[in-house]
Formats: C-alpha cells, sequence, structure tokens
C-alpha cells in the first residue's frame, strides 16, 4: 500500500512561475524525502526534511512539513524547462526493516512549458 | 564512478520464460534495493538486502527471488515470467538516508 499520495497528479505551468505540489502519509515518519524522475531515467534524490523540522530550502526548492496534518509540500521557484519531471515524496517510517525502508507516493507529473 | 548500474535496460520474455536483472554499484553502500513501478502506482518495493549475505522481502515479492552475491551485486530473478511482472524495474543503493538509483530495466511480458 502506498504511504504518500502526491496532489496533484499533473500540473503544467508557465516556465517563470512557481510550482507547488503536495504529499500527504499516513503513518508517523522519521523524516520526508522528494525524488525528482526525468522521463525513462531512475530517481534522483532532492531534499530530505526530518519530522523535527518544519521548512528547509535548496537552492530553488522549498520544502515544509507538517507532522500534524501528515503532509509535506514542495515548492520550485522560478521554474526553468529543465524542470519538467515528475516528482515522488518518499517517506521514512520506524517500522519494517530497522529503518531502511523509503517508502514512495504516486508521483506529480509537472510539465513547463516554454 | 558509474553509480548504480542495471543491466538490461530493455526485455521483452514470453510467459513461462525466465530471466534474470543484474544489478552492480560502485559506492561501497551495504543497502541494496529492487523496486518495480508501474504506471499510476509510484514505486513498490520487492525485495531489499541490508548487507551482504542478507535479504527481505519487500511489499510485492510473489514470483521473484533476489541474490546479494556479494557488496556490489544484487540480482533479481524472475523463474516463470508473467503478463502481470511487465514492468520497469529499478535497482537502488542507499547511504545516510538517502537511495541512489539505477537508470532501470523495462522489462514486457508477452
Amino acid at each position: 500500500s502506498q504511504q504518500g499520495e502526491e496532489d496533484p497528479q499533473a500540473l503544467s505551468i508557465q516556465e517563470g512561475e512557481n510550482a507547488t505540489m503536495n504529499c500527504s502519509y499516513k503513518t508517523s515518519i522519521n523524516n520526508l524525502q522528494w525524488y525528482r524522475q526525468n522521463s525513462g531515467r531512475g530517481l534522483v534524490h532532492l531534499i530530505l526534511i526530518r519530522s523535527n523540522e518544519r521548512e528547509k530550502h535548496s537552492g530553488r526548492l522549498r520544502v515544509t512539513l507538517d507532522t500534524s496534518k501528515k503532509s509535506s509540500s514542495l515548492l520550485i521557484t522560478a521554474s526553468r524547462a529543465a524542470d519538467t519531471a515528475s516528482y515522488f515524496c518518499a517517506t521514512d517510517a520506524p517500522s519494517n526493516f530497522g529503518n531502511e525502508k523509503l517508502t514512495f507516493g504516486t508521483g506529480t507529473r509537472l510539465t513547463i512549458i516554454p | 564512478n558509474a553509480g548504480v548500474t542495471q543491466t538490461p535496460k530493455f526485455q521483452v520474455l514470453k510467459t513461462g520464460q525466465s530471466m534474470t536483472l543484474q544489478c552492480a554499484q560502485d559506492m561501497n553502500h551495504n543497502s541494496m534495493y529492487w523496486y518495480r513501478q508501474d504506471p499510476g502506482m509510484g514505486l513498490r518495493l520487492i525485495y531489499y538486502s541490508a548487507s551482504e549475505g542478507t535479504t527481505d522481502k519487500g511489499e510485492v515479492p510473489n514470483g521473484y527471488n533476489v541474490s546479494r552475491l556479494n557488496k556490489r551485486e544484487f540480482s533479481l530473478r524472475l523463474e516463470s515470467a508473467a503478463p502481470s511482472q511487465t514492468s520497469v524495474y529499478f535497482c537502488a543503493t542507499r547511504a545516510y538516508n538517502i537511495q541512489y538509483f539505477g537508470a532501470g530495466t523495462r522489462l514486457s511480458v508477452l
């Protein structure tokens, strides 16, 4: 079963605009991560936010985490054509496999229109 | 420095055929994973290995076997392929909570 659900499933915006995608999850977590997947490629790690953090920045990326609502958001500012990809949240829960397992959401497909 | 290398990149099988997907890493990571990715379902964990000589089932292990040959290599075997195993398969390693993925193997079972 999926731990994370991203919203929206698909998003199209003009280049230069900001893109926001959301992730909801079901159980308590140690941390939440966001990954990007370009078409036909593997996933690439973007950013990790720990359960005791509320906001984190990395370049044009801003991630927030609300553990009371079991939700996270990823904001990409000043979008570029190269940001076109699918974005997945992944939760690291204190459950099976001694914290070694990530559970991935279903992803948001982001298209940047030049 | 290749990272995580998967072979083959593409494969077409007939129902009932067997094959092994190979994964090798040069990152010296202990943990390795096999996922499958299907449209609209994200990634689902098939098997994982915390270290050489150990393997554990993930969310969808039925129809698959794995082998952690050494620290570098983690293979996934389909003994009798079924159309339901048509998918994209990803191998990954893990270090400091972050996973590193290979480019994937696209498998079609006819």
